[in-house]
């Protein structure tokens, strides 16, 4: 079945480049998502990539895809203390929008 | 442009007690979903509208959970009776019909069974 994995935790300084890692089981994914949750917010969608690119960049965000490995990263460039909340990583399962989400990854930043 | 409006953003119930959560989509976006979000988790597909048609309910606990979209716009997710377990925010989304199109999320419904 499907399943994607996060790590739960990063701790960066800020200024920083944060990296979140995940990796995903279902190949014929066509997008591959990163949300971001803030407390007690919905969540915020930052940015996906189409199954047949390797990068993607928008502005300090560069998201990674290994297709082969069926892993996908997202960078943050110079951290700030407001990207301080969880996120998550989902791909698109089944051909339509039916998103699979990760448990996703709290990213703490510290002065 | 509005986002996707939830209410309330808070419910606590009793347990055995029903409890309806209701939610406007994005104007314009015939796609609505609703998630269940356990803490600690990502969200977790409930049911997926197109207009006013349930087009995927396999998530959807029907012994106790229904859902409605009357007129294809807003909606109402609702569970009798709750149970503990069903302690949970609830999560309602919209999009454009059509693959690839970004779902956009409400804030979200806090429920607590007590």
């Amino acid at each position: 079945g499907e399943d994607v994995e996060q790590s739960l935790f990063l701790s960066v300084r800020e200024g920083d480049s944060s990296v979140i890692n995940c990796t995903y089981t279902d190949s014929s994914s066509t997008y591959l998502y990163w949300y971001k949750q803030e407390p007690g917010a919905g969540l915020q969608l930052l940015t996906y990539i189409f199954s047949n690119m390797d990068m993607k960049q928008d502005q300090r965000l560069t998201v990674l895809l290994n297709k082969k490995d069926k892993h996908l990263s997202l960078r943050i460039a110079d951290t700030q203390t407001g990207d301080s909340a969880i996120y998550f990583c989902a791909e698109s399962f089944g051909g339509y929008n039916k998103l699979i989400f990760g448990a996703g990854t709290r990213l703490a930043v510290h002065p | 442009e509005a986002g996707v409006v939830q209410s309330p953003r808070y419910k606590i119930i009793e347990k055995k007690q029903p409890v309806a959560f209701w939610c406007n989509p994005i104007s314009g976006h015939n796609t609505l979903y609703w998630y269940l979000q356990n803490l600690g988790q990502g969200p977790e597909l409930l049911i997926r509208y197109e207009n006013e048609e349930a087009v995927d309910d396999s998530q959807l606990p029907k012994d106790r959970f229904s859902a409605e979209r009357l007129k294809g716009v807003d909606s109402t997710l609702k569970i009798q009776p709750a149970e503990l377990g069903d302690s949970a925010v609830y999560l309602c989304a919209s999009s454009p019909t059509g693959e690839g199109y970004e779902q956009y999320f409400g804030p979200g419904t806090r429920l607590t069974v007590t």
